[in-house]
This record gives C-alpha cells, structure tokens and sequence, in this order.
C-alpha cells in the first residue's frame, strides 16, 4: 500500500531565506508526483509535475526533484518571500491512478 | 482559477442525514475525481468517475456514491452521515486519466455534520 510522508509538518523561517520541504514514498511504481500549494479553506493549486521518468522541473522560483529509486522528492523555494506562506502537499500518481497525498508541510514566511 | 466549480461551498447537516454535493468539470475534461480532506490532513481518494463509469475506489463504505453525467458533470452523495464525514471536499478533473495529464481541483465544499 502507497504512503507518502512530509516532514517537516510545520516550518517557520524568516523573509528571503531558501528552503526545501521533503517528501517520501513508499512504493516506486508511480506514474508521477506533483506538488500542490493550499490556502487556507481552499483548495489545491498545482505547482509542479514530474513524470516518472524525469528527474527534476522548474518553475520560477520554484525547483523540485525526484528520486524514484529512493522513493523521495524535494520542492526547493528560493528567496522566499511573505506570500508563500501556505500548505505545501506533495502527491503521487499510483499504477490505479489515484493520487496519493503527503499530510503536507505548512510554512510560513515571517516578514 | 482552474474552471473546476463546485456547490455548495458550505453546508451543515445533522448525523444520519444524506448530502449531494456537485461539480463541474473543466470544459473538455471527461475524467473526474473526489476527495475527502479532514482538517490539518491530506485528501484522500474516494473515486474516480471516466466517462460516466466508475474507474477506482478508495477505501470508503459504500454510502459513498457518485455519479458522473453525459456533460461530465459529476455528484457525490453521502448516506447517513457521521460526524467523522466532516471534512472539505474536492472534487479534480483531468482530461483523461493519462499518466501525463495533470489533475485541476476545484475549490471544495466544506460539510460539517452535527
């Protein structure tokens, strides 16, 4: 059975700092895994999508990687800044197609 | 803003009570999927509906139902709900169920049971 942990839960760093946020899985045979940014009450906006058989993708300031072998991704913020301040959920894409989901991290930039 | 809408936004129901809760896909997606997320957790998947077919359960009871229409529009309902049924819910469509095709959520709707 596919199960997706995030570590940290929570994390609070200061304006400007880099910082990544953690995901692992269970089981290797995905089709892909995304990473999704939640607020508050809302629902989930898509960031970044890695196929199985890609290693990393980017999008602004925005990097993430995957390592399936090792059943691992990281999202990697740089410059973070106050507005990034969300829940941050990493999901898996599974052989049944069903998205698996992480508990998420939730970060908050501090002004 | 995806072009995944859903209705209610909220709603308050009593235990042992049945809801409906709808949405409305992506122009052009015919694959949709609902999810249930309780406070401070992940979602977690309940089915998926591929051209008016159910395609993939997750582990719920089978008070949960759903229904995908010709428009691709698509319902969940709850019978006899339980105060654990509290939750948000999400419903995702895609295009197909293609392994590259990404999933567009909707912004849910927030079910508190009493």
């Amino acid at each position: 059975k596919q199960e997706v942990t995030q570590i940290p839960a929570a994390l609070s760093v200061p304006e400007g700092e880099n910082l990544v946020l953690n995901c692992s899985f269970t089981d290797s045979a995905i089709y892909n895994l995304q990473w999704f940014r939640q607020d508050p009450g809302k629902g989930l906006t898509s960031l970044l999508l890695i196929q199985s058989s890609q290693r990393e993708q980017t999008s602004g300031r925005l990097n993430a990687s995957l390592d399936k072998s090792s059943g691992r991704s990281t999202l990697y913020i740089a410059a973070s800044q106050p507005g990034d301040s969300a829940t941050y959920l990493c999901a898996v894409l599974d052989s049944s197609y069903k998205l698996i989901f992480g508990s998420g991290t939730r970060l908050l930039v501090r002004p | 803003e995806t072009g995944v809408t859903q209705s209610p936004t909220h709603l308050i129901k009593t235990r042992g009570q049945q809801v409906t809760l709808r949405c409305s896909s992506q122009s052009g997606h015919n694959t949709v999927s609902w999810y249930q997320q309780a406070l401070g957790q992940g979602p977690q998947f309940i089915f998926q509906y591929y051209r008016e077919e159910e395609n993939g359960r997750g582990n719920f009871p089978p008070r949960f139902s759903g229904l995908q229409f010709p428009n691709y529009s698509s319902e969940l309902n709850v019978n006899a709900l339980e105060l654990d049924d509290s939750a948000l819910y999400l419903c995702a469509s895609s295009f197909t169920r293609d392994r590259v095709e990404t999933q567009y959520f909707g912004p849910g709707t927030r079910l508190l049971v009493l």
